[in-house]
């Protein structure tokens, strides 16, 4: 069946740029999401990318896809503590059925 | 803006004990949905429903009922608690079924269910 993966770790310095990776295994996929998590509360949808596009930039995120590879990364300009988070990459599998990595854990420090 | 509202947002079970998680939606939404969250596992697809009347299974049916009465709620009944079932469960909507933009996936902020 169709397998979402990430890194389940990354820890930045304040100002640094983060760099999350995520690799699908269905082709197939329309559109490819990030979502992020912040503790306690249910996810929030923070960019998307449709499958024929190479990169999608908004304001501090920009989004890569590698179709070919099936890698899609998230990269953050200027980290913030308030971008500390765990992050989720899906993509469609038919049907609203998203699947789901298992989310990377970003923390930012000082 | 309520969004998506689950109750409760705590509960701890006894095996074999059954119970409803509630989910509610105020958008007007077709299409939603139930995910379990499990530790270095992502979110996984428990139900869905793509309209009042409309439920199908997902990736993990198993020990879990749905119903789709009215548009705006979406229970998920546990029939015979197991430990196995200890996780976060969301439930999310979309304003349709697709993927896409506009179709972006709305979530409640989660139930955590211990099952001892």
């Amino acid at each position: 069946g169709e397998d979402v993966e990430q890194s389940l770790f990354l820890s930045v310095r304040e100002g640094d740029s983060s760099v999350i990776n995520c690799t699908y295994t269905d082709s197939s996929s329309t559109y490819l999401y990030w979502y992020k998590q912040e503790p306690g509360a249910g996810l929030q949808l923070l960019t998307y990318i449709f499958s024929n596009m190479d990169m999608k930039q908004d304001q501090r995120l920009t989004v890569l896809l590698n179709k070919k590879d099936k890698h899609l990364s998230l990269r953050i300009a200027d980290t913030q503590t308030g971008d500390s988070a765990i992050y989720f990459c899906a993509c469609s599998g038919g049907y609203n059925k998203l699947i789901f990595g298992a989310g990377t854990r970003l923390a930012v420090h000082p | 803006n309520a969004g998506v509202t689950q109750t409760p947002k705590f509960q701890v079970l006894k095996t074999g004990q059954s119970m409803t998680l509630q989910c509610a939606q105020d958008m007007n939404h077709e299409y939603m949905s139930w995910y379990r969250q499990d530790p270095g596992m992502g979110l996984r697809l428990i139900h869905y429903s793509v309209g009042a009347g409309i439920t199908d299974q997902g990736e993990v049916p198993n020990g879990y009922n749905v119903s789709r009465s009215t548009t705006e709620d979406f229970p998920l009944r546990l029939l015979s608690a197991a430990p196995s079932q200890t996780s976060v469960y969301f439930c999310a909507s979309n304003p349709t079924w697709g993927t896409g933009p506009n179709t972006e996936a709305f979530f409640g902020q989660g139930t955590r269910l211990t099952v001892v």
